[in-house]
């Protein structure tokens, strides 16, 4: 079945590094691609998509681009800020019967300091 | 503002007890989805729903139940057949089940004592 696997974390990264977190999936069909991101004791908030191959998704400094050739959707920002200390979550649409559900790689731990 | 809203935020259940986490969203949409969350691990999907009085087991659906009789409302029901319902606990809803962004509630942390 389709699935998708994170670089384990935690992360620990100085304020302004460079910031890959990598996503690799499994996937029939063409799924589209998510990046959520969670603030401690919060709900999942979108951070950005991609819904076909070659397609870059960009928010808030962050990018990830749709890679079909590689099964990849790796993010990356280019100068990481404490705020963006939180729990990220690649995922991908199910990819057959359009009904919507989510598959979640098991999220990263990403921390940043002063 | 439109959104999704779950509650309560913190519940605590007696072993043997059921108990209902509510889901409310005025956002129009005709999909909702709940989802649990233990720690370090992603979510996975317990019950979807992708219109009115219709609703689907997802990959953990035992132990739980849904119902879906109006739009804006999606209820989690998780009964005494639940043997580790100790969790956190998400709703999202999507405008329909073909657009996949989906919008998340704040979470329910259920606990048992």
């Amino acid at each position: 079945g389709d699935s998708v696997t994170q670089m384990e974390g935690p992360v620990t990264l100085s304020e302004e590094a460079f910031l890959t977190i990598n996503c690799t999936y499994t996937a029939t069909g063409y799924p589209s691609l998510f990046w959520y991101v969670q603030y401690p004791g919060e709900g999942l908030q979108l951070l950005l998509k991609a819904t076909k191959a070659d397609d870059k998704g960009s928010n808030k400094g962050f990018e990830a681009t749709y890679r079909k050739e590689t099964t990849s959707f790796h993010l990356e920002k280019g100068s990481v800020q404490v705020s963006d200390s939180a729990v990220y979550f690649c995922a991908l649409a199910h990819g057959s019967g359009n009904t919507g559900k989510l598959i979640f790689g098991q999220g990263t731990t990403l921390q940043v300091k002063p | 503002d439109g959104g999704i809203t779950q509650s309560p935020k913190y519940l605590f259940r007696k072993e043997g007890q059921n108990v209902t986490l509510s889901c409310e969203q005025n956002l129009n949409h005709d999909a909702m989805y709940w989802y649990r969350q233990d720690p370090g691990q992603g979510l996975r999907l317990i019950y979807y729903s992708q219109i009115v009085n219709d609703f689907q087991k997802g990959d953990i659906a035992e132990g739980y139940s849904v119902s879906r009789e109006k739009k804006e409302s999606f209820p989690l029901t998780v009964t005494s057949a639940q043997k580790n319902p100790t969790a956190f606990y998400l709703c999202a809803s999507a405008r329909d089940s073909r657009n996949t962004e989906a919008f998340f509630g704040q979470g329910t942390r259920l606990t048992v004592v």
